[in-house]
């Protein structure tokens, strides 16, 4: 069975610490991306990549970086983490060609206190 | 702009029967492709139904079928014998890249009651 894992269900951290939230795919993809849901507003893309070492700027990076070292990780990263970063991330993974489904991890709620 | 919109925030309906979760959406491409996704109380994204814009029949999966009216801009998720698991996020989503990104519309949380 696919799977995209993410390393923590629920994260508690407080502001102005550097937070890392990781992704893992076992199906090969080459594309990744990082969302962030808020009530009221969807899913909103922060980054995205389509292979190693390659990343690419969703519609809210502001205040996040991403890492790509290796296909099958893609790491999000808050440079100082504030209160509004308060959110559930999710990571997804799809194959490059054709429109096909992303598969998402099971998600990270993170609270910044 | 590229903008999908989901107009129900939260809807009921009786088990057993059908529903309807609408979407519209916006873009001047002519080839794009329409995801539905369900997301319970647990979090995890579970992908329901595709449809691509091309496609000259609407899409079905098991109870899921996608009413696609193209000249309308619309993709709407029709859910038939609703069962009390059905109870979760909705989400429409639309690609215009293939294998790339995803704007999503702001979901409907569908509530069935016994």
């Amino acid at each position: 069975d696919v799977k995209v894992t993410q390393s923590s269900r629920y994260l508690v951290k407080r502001t102005g610490e550097k937070v890392f939230l990781e992704c893992v795919q076992d199906m090969d993809h080459e594309n990744m991306f990082w969302y962030r849901q808020d009530p009221g507003l969807g899913l909103r893309l922060i980054y995205f990549s389509y292979d190693v070492k390659m990343k690419e700027k969703g519609d809210i990076p502001e205040g996040y970086s991403v890492s790509r070292e290796k296909k099958e990780r893609f790491s999000l990263i808050l440079e100082s983490a504030s209160t509004n970063q308060t959110s559930m991330y999710l990571c997804a993974s799809s194959p490059p060609t054709g429109y096909q489904p992303q598969h998402f991890g099971d998600g990270t709620r993170l609270s910044i206190l | 702009a590229q903008k999908i919109t989901q107009t129900q925030p939260g809807m009921f309906v009786q088990e057993k029967e059908a529903v309807t979760l609408d979407c519209t959406y916006d873009t001047s491409d002519p080839s794009y492709g329409l995801f539905w996704y369900k997301q319970p109380s647990s979090g995890e994204m579970i992908f329901l139904i595709y449809q691509g814009s091309y496609d000259q029949q609407n899409a079905t999966e098991g109870r899921y079928s996608l009413n696609f009216q193209k000249a309308r801009k619309s993709a709407n998720l029709v859910i038939s014998a609703s069962q009390l698991g059905d109870s979760a996020m909705y989400f429409c989503a639309m690609s215009h890249n293939q294998g790339g990104k995803l704007i999503f519309g702001q979901g409907t949380e569908l509530s069935v009651k016994p």
